[in-house]
């Protein structure tokens, strides 16, 4: 199965702070993602990446950068966190292609609050 | 542009109640359609998909058709269960490696 693994299930950090999430996948998949969770909006794209050290903009990429050194390995990075950034954080990966691979495979989340 | 729309909830329903979430979708050509179930405090994870027009994906009873005619592919299962309590997402996947989720529908199945 694959296995889509974050740092955290629960963090809490104070404004202003820099904060990383990490995400990592086992399935050699070439795609990660990055969104946020909120009530009522659903799930909203920040960042994705479809090889090493490519990223690309979102919906909502302000306040938000991110890193990919490793094809397992994407990072996200909160630069300065601010309360409006308080959120469930969600990351996934998927194959590049269709049919059969082209299913998206989520993490467990990172309920991040930021004070 | 490609996006998802899906009834919004919540809903409750009594155990053993018939379930039809319904999605609607906007996209050109032919996209790959999905629905995701995320249970308290987990992450999503794939309930079913079809790949095709007239395709019926299935999983633990719950069942979904995708309708090119109406760009329809509602939930459907004929008997709920109490652990199926959870939020459900449908989302669609066209050219490119990006998908586009609605904003998900919460279920309460009462006993």
């Amino acid at each position: 199965d694959v296995k889509v693994t974050q740092s955290s299930r629960y963090l809490v950090k104070r404004t202003g702070e820099k904060v990383f999430l990490e995400c990592v996948q086992d399935m050699d998949h070439e795609n990660m993602f990055w969104y946020r969770q909120d009530p009522g909006l659903g799930l909203r794209l920040i960042y994705f990446s479809y090889d090493v050290k490519m990223k690309e903009k979102g919906d909502i990429p302000e306040g938000y950068s991110v890193s990919r050194e490793k094809k397992e390995r994407f990072s996200l990075i909160l630069e300065s966190a601010s309360t409006n950034q308080t959120s469930m954080y969600l990351c996934a990966s998927s194959h590049t292609g269709t049919g059969d691979t082209d299913t998206q495979y989520f993490g467990p989340g990172t309920r991040l609050t930021v004070l | 542009g490609n996006s998802v729309t899906q009834m919004e909830g919540p809903v409750t329903l009594s155990e053993e109640a018939f379930l039809t979430i319904n999605c609607t979708y906007t996209a050109t050509g032919y996209p790959s359609l999905f629905w995701y179930v995320q249970y308290p405090g987990e992450g999503l994870q794939l309930l079913l998909k079809a790949t095709k027009a007239d395709d019926k994906g299935s999983n633990k009873g719950f069942e979904a058709t995708y309708r090119k005619e109406t760009t329809s592919f509602h939930l459907e299962k004929g008997s709920v269960q109490v652990s199926d309590s959870a939020v459900y997402f449908c989302a669609l996947r066209h050219t490119g490696n990006q998908f586009y989720f609605g904003t998900g529908t919460s279920l309460t199945v009462i006993p």
